[in-house]
């Protein structure tokens, strides 16, 4: 079935380096892609959000990047602080029975290493 | 509050007794999602509500499992005669349903079966 995956389940930086995480996506209808942060003993937090119609979007020291082409979504967090050590999920809006719904990766840890 | 709330926030229980979880939704949102997360995992989706649709329960992984949402407000997830293998940290997330697919999460509750 159609599935959201990652190349790397766990990522090691230095603090005040760039982090990518990366995320393929294999549902070309998909049109909505999302990223959460989630820390230790909490819940999921939104970060970003892009549309299918565009390829880039900056947050605050943010930016996802997606390339439609190769279904490829990474997500890049600038001058990486301990703060961003967490779980990161990509998810895509899929169709499920009931309606639209989001259908998540499995995650890519984030460890920042002062 | 704003936010999604779950209770209880963490929940001891013998194998063989029952459990109810409960999710207080954002007011307002039509869709309710609940996610399993074993430790060091990613989401494994169970169930999710829109509006009066019938629910797509194609994630629940016996008929142990079953879930209530009353309208669009509190939904309770009930574990039947649970097993070790049920402990987790149980998620509940709401959205605007079909008018947008942004999942807000609450904080979980945490199952620990004895």
């Amino acid at each position: 079935g159609e599935s959201v995956g990652l190349h790397l389940p766990t990522l090691s930086v230095q603090e005040g380096d760039n982090s990518i995480i990366n995320c393929a996506y294999s549902n070309s209808a998909s049109d909505y892609f999302i990223w959460y942060k989630q820390e230790s003993g909490k819940g999921p937090q939104f970060i970003i959000d892009i549309r299918s119609n565009m390829d880039k979007r900056q947050g605050q020291r943010v930016t996802v990047l997606l390339n439609k082409t190769v279904k490829h979504l990474s997500l890049q967090i600038a001058a990486t602080q301990p703060g961003d050590s967490a779980v990161y999920f990509c998810a895509e809006n899929s169709a499920h029975n009931a309606g639209n719904m989001l259908t998540f990766g499995g995650g890519t840890r984030l460890m920042v290493k002062p | 509050g704003a936010g999604v709330s779950q209770s209880p926030s963490n929940k001891v229980t013998e194998k063989g007794k029952d459990v109810e979880l409960r999710c207080d939704p954002i007011s307002g949102h039509t869709a309710l999602y609940w996610y399993r997360q074993r430790l060091g995992q990613g989401l494994e989706f169970l169930i999710y509500f829109q509006g009066n649709s019938a629910p797509d329960k194609s994630g629940l992984p016996s008929d142990r499992f079953s879930a209530e949402r009353t309208g669009e407000s509190v939904s309770t997830l009930t574990i039947q005669r649970t097993q070790q293998e049920d402990s987790a940290v149980y998620l509940c997330a709401s959205s605007a349903g079909l008018a947008g697919f942004k999942q807000y999460f609450g904080p979980g509750t945490r199952l620990t079966v004895t």
